[in-house]
């Protein structure tokens, strides 16, 4: 059964710090790995999409890297603002059927 | 182009009660998604449809129902509604498994 953890639960950076969000998923048949944001009270929108035979995306300050074989992703966020407080959720997608199994999430809090 | 929409924004619910979600795209996606979001248990999915006119369950399917009314329409009905089911509902939808999964604003719902 496909799991997916995300380490830390929550984590507090002052502002203009670079930061690494961390995800780990037990089976490395996958398509993609996605990373997704949540706001307090809103649905979930999608930062970064990585295909099983990419490395990495990039979009702004946001970079994701992908490790199959090890079964590891991170989210890597420069300068980080305050805008940036947010949950961020990654999710896989497994090879065997149309399914997309997410990690509990990651609570970060950008203090100015 | 709205995206994913979902109806109602909130509900409130006794116990034994029917109601059906509805869920809409106009990005002539052909997998759409019900999930449930609660505390301290992440993202969980309901039932998905990778194609107009096909069902599957997903991790949490007891008590609920789905209906793929066409291309763009994936509803949820629950048929007698539990304090269990109390719950945020998002409706999610994507063209194939390789592409970007979005996101409905999600229908919070109470069942006392």
């Amino acid at each position: 059964k496909q799991e997916v953890t995300q380490i830390p639960a929550a984590l507090s950076v002052p502002e203009g710090e670079n930061l690494v969000l961390n995800c780990s998923f037990t089976d490395s048949a996958i398509y993609n790995l996605q990373w997704f944001r949540q706001d307090p009270g809103k649905g979930l929108t999608s930062l970064l999409l990585i295909q099983s035979s990419q490395r990495e995306q990039t979009s702004g300050r946001l970079n994701a890297s992908l490790d199959k074989s090890s079964g590891r992703s991170t989210l890597y966020i420069a300068a980080s603002q305050p805008g940036d407080s947010a949950t961020y959720l990654c999710a896989v997608t497994k090879t065997s059927y149309d399914k997309v199994i997410f990690g509990p999430g990651t609570s970060l809090s950008v203090i100015p | 182009n709205a995206g994913v929409t979902q109806t109602p924004k909130f509900q409130v619910l006794k116990t034994g009660q029917s109601m059906t979600l509805q869920c809409a795209q106009d990005m002539n996606h052909n997998s759409m998604y019900w999930y449930r979001q609660d505390p301290g248990m992440g993202l969980r999915l309901i039932y998905y449809s990778a194609s107009e006119g096909t069902t599957d369950k997903g991790e949490v399917p007891n008590g609920y129902n789905v209906s793929r009314l066409n291309k763009r329409e994936f509803s949820l009905r629950l048929e007698s509604a539990a304090p269990s089911q109390t719950s945020v509902y998002f409706c999610a939808s994507r063209r194939g498994l390789l592409d970007t999964q979005y996101f409905g604003p999600g229908t919070r719902l109470t069942v006392l």
